[in-house]
């Protein structure tokens, strides 16, 4: 059974922290992305990659970093996180359909 | 750019029928349709590539029509279970595969 897992389901963090969200996939896929889903603005993309050490910019990558190690970890990273970053954060894989995590929500104070 | 989705919201009883639509700026490749409900992540409903194939499954269905750059998903006979919030998300080809998403279409069947 394919998975993506996520390692938080909610987080909350402080104005100015950096922040890791961790994402591992045991399928393979060589694609990964990072999304935030907002209420009325519905998934936009942040990073994504094809490759280890591979990553491209999305729709929306300021205030985000990520980084890709090993095929199955494709980390998202908030260098200096703001309220505006509070969101909820999907990461995914792609081959012939998209498969989702969980999901992390993060609230920034 | 995001496709553009419609309705934004639909409510339905049970055993009616809806459609969402799904309209790009961008030439398509493929375009995907997702569920989600409420708490959890999107799931995979279809796929629809070049060529304006119709697909469906059960009761849930969908058209592509690349020269208009659309595509319509229908829910025929709705159940409770149909409830959630629907993506479609398109791919214009190219090198980089991946999916831009529209914004989503909440539907609720009421009994």
């Amino acid at each position: 059974d394919v998975k993506v897992t996520q390692s938080s389901r909610y987080l909350v963090k402080r104005t100015g922290e950096k922040v890791f969200l961790e994402c591992v996939q045991d399928m393979d896929h060589e694609n990964m992305f990072w999304y935030r889903q907002d209420p009325g603005l519905g998934l936009r993309l942040i990073y994504f990659s094809y490759d280890v050490k591979m990553k491209e910019k999305g729709d929306i990558p300021e205030g985000y970093s990520v980084s890709r190690e090993k095929k199955e970890r494709f980390s998202l990273i908030l260098e200096s996180a703001s309220t505006n970053q509070t969101s909820m954060y999907l990461c995914a894989t792609l081959r012939n359909e998209q498969y989702f995590g969980p999901g992390t929500r993060l609230t920034v104070t | 750019q995001q496709p553009v989705q419609s309705p934004q919201a639909v409510i339905l009883r049970e055993g009616e029928d809806a459609v969402i639509n799904c309209s790009s700026s961008k030439a398509l490749y493929s375009v995907h349709w997702y569920r989600q409900k409420h708490g959890e992540a999107p799931i995979f409903l279809m796929i629809l590539l070049k060529g304006g194939e119709q697909k469906g499954h059960d009761k849930i269905s969908a058209s592509f029509n690349e020269k208009k750059q659309q595509s319509s998903l229908y829910l025929t006979a709705s159940q409770l279970s149909y409830s959630g919030t629907y993506f479609c998300g398109t791919d214009s080809g190219g090198s980089n595969y991946k999916l831009t998403f529209g914004k989503g279409t909440l539907l609720t069947v009421n009994p």
